[in-house]
């Protein structure tokens, strides 16, 4: 049982590409975010799937995309980097809904130049 | 909006001292309040919860009663270890959109000495 994990776990990009973020849970959970952490900030949430085939937005979700491929896997989409995107991505999951514990990945640490 | 605010840190302590970290928080209705612990490069981990007022949440030999009246869940332990030292965020369910989500703190980081 692998819980909740995340490729890659650093990545370096410059200003402009584009890259994706990807994540998975064995859990068989309904529910998925994206997370992001900068020093000071605490955790911001980007954008989050209640279940199966829906997304919604987050708190801080421009410049950013996300796909619900499936129940399992939930990824997150940088189409054109900027420097004020650098920081460390967490991907979680829960049964149902934020009164159930969320589980979290251990992170993807992104720089972009 | 509904909001957290946490002691700012860094707080150190020599081990076997005791630990409070203060959280207050803003929410309209009533919300379900948590603490999660994340280790050195580490995700999040859940360390404690309470879903109702006067609720108390234990984990680990920590504790935090969610008091309504001064609207505070404080995270306490009476004896620390090395092994404690870690960013502590305290966090509450926000209900908007279709689900609720998390709101977290901006995390209190504990060193620990020998």
């Amino acid at each position: 049982n692998a819980g909740v994990t995340q490729t890659p776990k650093f990545q370096v990009l410059k200003t402009g590409q584009s890259m994706t973020l990807q994540c998975a849970q064995d859990m068989n959970h309904n529910s998925m975010y994206w997370y992001r952490q900068d020093p000071g900030m605490g955790l911001r949430l980007i954008y989050y799937s209640a279940s199966e085939g829906t997304t919604d937005k987050g708190e801080v979700p421009n410049g950013y995309n996300v796909s619900r491929l499936n129940k399992r896997e939930f990824s997150l989409r940088l189409e054109s980097a900027a420097p004020s995107q650098t920081s460390v991505y967490f991907c979680a999951s829960s049964l149902m809904g934020s009164d159930n514990e969320q589980f979290f990945g251990p992170g993807t640490r992104l720089t972009v130049l | 909006g509904d909001s957290v605010t946490q002691m700012e840190g860094p707080v150190t302590l020599s081990e076997e001292a005791c630990l409070t970290i203060n959280c207050t928080y803003t929410a309209t209705g009533y919300p379900s309040l948590f603490w999660y612990v994340q280790y050195p490069g580490e995700g999040l981990q859940l360390l404690l919860k309470a879903t109702k007022a006067d609720d108390k949440g234990s984990n680990k030999g920590f504790e935090a009663t969610y008091r309504k009246e001064t609207t505070s869940f404080h995270l306490e332990k009476g004896s620390v270890q090395v092994s404690d030292s870690a960013v502590y965020f305290c966090a509450l369910t926000y209900y908007g959109g279709s689900q609720g989500n998390l709101i977290f703190g901006k995390g209190t980081k504990l060193s620990v000495k020998p």
